[in-house]
């Protein structure tokens, strides 16, 4: 089944502590990217990756970092969490820039 | 400025009735898609649109490029429909960056 996987889907931590949230694809998709959703704010993008070591940042990408060693890896690694990057992420894939986007389920983070 | 702007923020609909939601953006894009939240948080991608028109079952997605606008219209709505839906562009200037609109909350009622 195609799909998009993100873990973990729920998280509780504490301010300073390093995360990773992992994305990983299973559709040989060449763009991924990460978005975070707060309320009033809607979707924002945080970085995109075209390709394997290609990556760019989004709208606020300050706070995270990514890395895309893999084609189908894609993690967002937050370094030192605040509680401002308390949010819903998604990640999403898709074959080109501009196709159909396919988005994984979601992780809700709460940074304390 | 690159902005999204979506109308209306909120629509109630009674079952069958037709639905139009607004997209308009600043500058020139190169994509546009449409996205569907589901009241449990998933989000769906519905259409990916650069010029004309694309219709899949009860959903049709207009684009006019001139006027910076697109429209996603929904047919006989039902209650199944109530969701959240986003605008989504890439602006030519900017990559392959994606902004989103603010998205419109969708209620249609039985």
């Amino acid at each position: 089944e195609a799909q998009v996987t993100q873990n973990p889907r729920y998280l509780i931590t504490v301010t300073g502590k390093k995360l990773t949230v992992t994305c990983s694809q299973n559709m040989n998709h060449e763009y991924m990217s990460w978005y975070r959703q707060d309320p009033g704010l809607g979707l924002r993008q945080i970085y995109y990756s075209m390709n394997v070591e290609v990556t760019d940042k989004g709208d606020v990408p300050e706070g995270y970092k990514v890395s895309r060693k893999e084609k189908r890896n894609f993690p967002l690694i937050l370094e030192s969490p605040s509680p401002n990057q308390t949010s819903l992420y998604f990640c999403a894939s898709s074959l080109g820039g501009s196709g159909p986007q396919y988005f994984g389920p979601g992780t809700r983070l709460l940074v304390l | 400025k690159n902005e999204v702007e979506q109308s209306p923020q909120n629509l109630t609909a009674q079952e069958g009735e037709f639905i139009t939601i607004n997209c308009s953006y600043s500058v020139g894009i190169s994509a546009l898609h449409w996205l569907q939240q589901h009241p449990g948080g998933g989000i769906v991608s519905l259409f990916m649109l650069s010029s004309g028109k694309k219709k899949h079952g009860r959903l049709i997605a207009t684009i006019n490029i001139q006027e910076k606008h697109s429209s996603l219209h929904i047919t006989a709505s039902h209650p199944r429909d109530s969701a959240v839906y986003i605008c989504a562009v890439i602006f030519k200037a900017a990559g392959n960056k994606l902004t989103f609109g603010g998205g419109t909350r969708v209620l249609v009622k039985p």
